[in-house]
């Protein structure tokens, strides 16, 4: 194990369609964030899971959006109807207490 | 809510000379974590140090240190002989005591001139 894995890592969409991101997280990590991160920006948080428990949501996570992580492994992000505002870096990061390690981040480009 | 600012979207320093980033935050917590995270170009990001409030000792890593200031409650970053690898955003960040989100600034991008 190297590090946090993210798949894909560019995904490009039309504008409405549905698009899906995986993360997997260092194996004996159990707490699991995601960030985005638009140009010019840092990273934005957007929700954390202890285990399999979604603990925190931000604002910023809409109605569209919504994050998983089955059996506290690996954790999906998933983003309905997509648009153009979504455009951006998907990060993820995994814990143990202090220091959170980040993945390659998934770009994603709606058109 | 807390804030962090770094107030130098780019800077410049020559190949083994000293740069100092600069970053404030805003808090009302009295204990807390500062972090300095390094994005390489098209690479993920890597944490570079961290302090913890309570402590009064400034952290150092190698040839990378922080000015910590509480009570102005700023975190500067010194990166001493410089290196063609250092070139990457440096985000500053801040995370609350009881909490596990961090929140980070916008960026600066270090060039470093050979």
């Amino acid at each position: 194990d190297t590090g946090v894995s993210q798949d894909p890592r560019h995904k490009i969409t039309k504008r409405g369609q549905n698009v899906t991101f995986r993360c997997d997280p260092i194996s004996e990590h159990n707490r699991l964030y995601w960030y985005r991160q638009t140009l010019g920006q840092g990273p934005e948080f957007l929700t954390y899971f202890q285990n399999e428990a979604q603990l925190e949501k931000s604002r910023l996570l809409s109605d569209r959006f919504s994050a998983e992580r089955p059996k506290g492994s690996f954790s999906t992000l998933e983003i309905q109807r997509t648009e153009q505002g979504d455009s951006a870096m998907y990060l993820c990061a995994s814990s143990t207490v202090y220091e959170q390690y980040f993945g390659p981040g998934t770009r994603l480009t709606v058109t | 809510a807390q804030t962090v600012t770094q107030s130098q979207p780019e800077m410049s320093v020559q190949e083994a000379e000293t740069v100092t980033l600069s970053c404030t935050y805003d808090t009302s917590e009295s204990d807390y974590y500062l972090f300095w995270y390094k994005q390489p170009p098209s690479r993920q990001m890597i944490l570079v140090i961290r302090q913890e409030a309570y402590k009064q000792q400034n952290a150092t890593e190698n040839r990378f240190s922080v000015n910590f200031q509480k009570a102005a409650k700023s975190f500067s970053l010194k990166i001493s002989d410089s290196q063609l690898g250092d070139a990457a955003m440096y985000f500053c960040a801040y995370r609350s005591l009881g909490d596990d989100k961090i929140i980070f600034g916008k960026g600066t991008r270090l060039h470093i001139l050979p």
